[in-house]
């Protein structure tokens, strides 16, 4: 079964700072990768989602990029601000993509 | 105006009692997912739909049932064989398996 890991837990940087989410997955077969955003006791947002032929896709200052072979992702948010303090989840789907597994998250806190 | 509702935002039920968490979606997605989260846990998938009349177990289905006659609605009943239902339900949707999903603001239930 599909595991899904994220380090840091927790991160905390000041307003202005690049920074980089790391996500990992046991599995490399899988049909896409999708980074959310959730903010506490509200749904999740949809970022990114990078199809498994994808090395990479970007919105604005959030860039995703994905190696499969290695089984590991990572978010980087440019230029932080502190409307970005939220929890950010990534979630694989297998490889027919009918089912999601998710990570436990990365609480960022942006300082001003 | 398209998305995601869920309804209630806040349920509360006496132990032993079975409760309906509602979700409806207007973006004419085929696929539908209910999920459970759960502090310091990842997503877990309950149950998922990929068409009308049509669903599958997730990796948590015990205790839970749902129902698929119309495109728009996949409610999720949480039955009293559910033996820790208090939890955060979150319904999302995509165009089809293995497409970007959108999620609804979520059902925070309290059962005691």
């Amino acid at each position: 079964k599909q595991e899904v890991t994220q380090i840091p837990a927790a991160l905390s940087v000041p307003e202005g700072e690049n920074l980089v989410l790391n996500c990992s997955f046991t599995d490399s077969a899988i049909y896409n990768l999708q980074w959310f955003r959730q903010d506490p006791g509200k749904g999740l947002t949809s970022l990114l989602l990078i199809q498994s032929s994808q090395r990479e896709q970007t919105s604005g200052r959030l860039n995703a990029s994905l190696d499969k072979s290695s089984g590991r992702s990572t978010l980087y948010i440019a230029a932080s601000q502190p409307g970005d303090s939220a929890t950010y989840l990534c979630a694989v789907a297998s490889n027919t993509g009918n089912q999601f597994y998710f990570g436990t998250g990365t609480s960022l806190t942006v300082i001003p | 105006d398209g998305g995601i509702t869920q309804s209630p935002k806040y349920l509360f039920r006496k132990e032993g009692q079975n409760v309906t968490l509602s979700c409806e979606q207007n973006l004419n997605h085929d696929a539908m997912y209910w999920y459970r989260q759960d502090p310091g846990q990842g997503l877990r998938l309950i149950y998922y739909s990929q068409i009308v009349n049509d669903f599958q177990k997730g990796d948590i289905a015990e205790g839970y049932s749902v129902s698929r006659e119309k495109k728009e609605s996949f409610p999720l009943t949480v039955t009293s064989a559910q033996k820790n239902p208090t939890a955060f339900y979150l319904c999302a949707s995509s165009i089809e398996r293995g497409y970007e999903q959108y999620f609804g603001p979520g059902t925070r239930l309290t059962v005691t």
